[in-house]
Parts: C-alpha cells; sequence; structure tokens
C-alpha cells in the first residue's frame, strides 16, 4: 500500500525557532512537493524535488528551505519560524511518467507558531 | 501565474440531487486534471483524472473536459451526506514534469 508519512500531526514552535517538518515515502518515487494549505487559498506549492539533492522553488518560497539527501525524505525547513507560517503543511509523492500523475499526500502536518 | 479557478461555496445539495462542481483554469498548456475530495482535518484524495475533452465515467462520478473553454466539472450523482467535503481541481502542465496547480476548492454539503 501507498504511503506517505510525514512526522508530525502537530507542532507547536515559538517565533523565531528553527522547524523541521520530515516526509518519507516507500513508493520510490522521484518527484515529491511540500505545500501549505490556508483557508480559502487552497494548496500553494512551497518547493519540489525531482531527483536526491536537486529541489526547485514553488510560488512561495519564502522563508523556507529543503533537503533532500535520500530518495525517500524530503524534509521543509522553516529557517526563523514566524506567526504568518501557522498553516497546515501537506507532502506528496508523485511517479513519473504519463498523464495520470496522482499525488500521494502525507496526513499533514498542522504548524502553530506562537 | 498559473491559475485554476473554483468557487469556494459552500454548495447544498439535498440528498440524491446531483451536485455540480466547476474549475476554470488558465494554462492552456496543461494536459491533464484531476479531482481531489478532502474530508475535514484529512488530507487529500484523488477521485478522478481526465486528459481527454469530453465525459469521463467512474460509478456516481463524472469528469467533463472542455480545453477550448479551459473549463473542469465534476458531476456527483445520486449525492449521499458521505460526499459532504471538499473538492480540490489540479492541473498538469505539459512541459514541466509532474508539479499540479491547485485550485482553492469548493466546499460540498449534502444535506439529508
Amino acid at each position: 500500500d501507498v504511503k506517505v508519512t510525514q512526522s508530525s500531526r502537530y507542532l507547536v514552535k515559538r517565533t523565531g525557532e528553527k522547524v523541521f517538518l520530515e516526509c518519507v515515502q516507500d513508493m520510490d518515487h522521484e518527484n515529491m512537493f511540500w505545500y501549505r494549505q490556508d483557508p480559502g487559498l487552497g494548496l500553494r506549492l512551497i518547493y519540489f524535488s525531482y531527483d536526491v539533492k536537486m529541489k526547485e522553488k514553488g510560488d512561495i518560497p519564502e522563508g523556507y528551505s529543503v533537503s533532500r539527501e535520500k530518495k525517500e525524505r524530503f524534509s521543509l525547513i522553516l529557517e526563523s519560524a514566524s506567526t504568518n507560517q501557522t498553516s497546515m503543511y501537506l507532502c506528496a509523492s508523485i511517479p513519473s511518467g504519463g498523464l495520470s500523475t496522482e499525488a500521494f499526500f502525507g496526513q499533514g502536518t498542522r504548524l502553530t507558531v506562537v | 501565474q498559473k491559475e485554476v479557478e473554483q468557487n469556494s461555496g459552500p454548495l447544498s445539495v439535498p440528498e440524491g440531487a446531483i451536485a455540480s462542481l466547476n474549475c476554470t483554469y488558465s494554462d492552456r498548456g496543461s494536459q491533464s486534471f484531476f479531482w481531489y475530495r478532502q474530508y475535514s482535518g484529512k488530507s487529500p484524495e484523488l477521485i478522478m483524472f481526465i486528459y481527454s475533452n469530453g465525459d469521463k465515467e467512474d460509478g456516481r462520478f463524472t469528469a467533463q473536459l472542455n480545453k477550448a473553454s479551459q473549463y473542469v466539472s465534476l458531476l456527483i450523482r445520486d449525492s449521499q451526506p458521505s460526499d459532504s467535503a471538499t473538492y480540490l481541481c489540479a492541473a498538469s502542465p505539459n512541459n514541466a514534469g509532474n508539479m499540479l496547480t491547485f485550485g482553492g476548492g469548493t466546499r460540498l454539503m449534502v444535506k439529508p
């Protein structure tokens, strides 16, 4: 069974802290993505990666960085957390090739920055 | 900026009725389109995808695509209270790998 696992379901962090959100997939997919989801704004792409050690900025990369040292793991880093980064964060994994590129999502991490 | 637009709703329909969810997209290069369902507090899950003009049916769900009008829709027949969720439309570009652009979602409420 396809599985994308995010390290935490809920997190509460203080302003200025460095925050790590981890995502692991067991499907050997090349493509991994980090989105944030806010009411009324849908899913917005933060960063994505097509291969190990490769990363590309999405639509809203400011204040974030990523790391992909291994194919199965894609980490999102908030260098200095701010209250406007309070959100639901979703990791997704997508296989390469074809038109029916279904995204498999993790369970989400609800981050609150206080 | 590639955009996918949806009416946020809520769209309220009685049980047994047809629910019609609509989506428009701005990038004419988009090749394939996806409908995801997201229950409150849960992750999105794929319902259907479509990449050819016309209709595609899967059980109670029908996806419709009109590339000339840049319009995608999802029809849910015999709506059930369990269909109450937010429905996300997503478009995949033709030459940018497997990246999806999501709409803001439409909240559907099916009343018993």
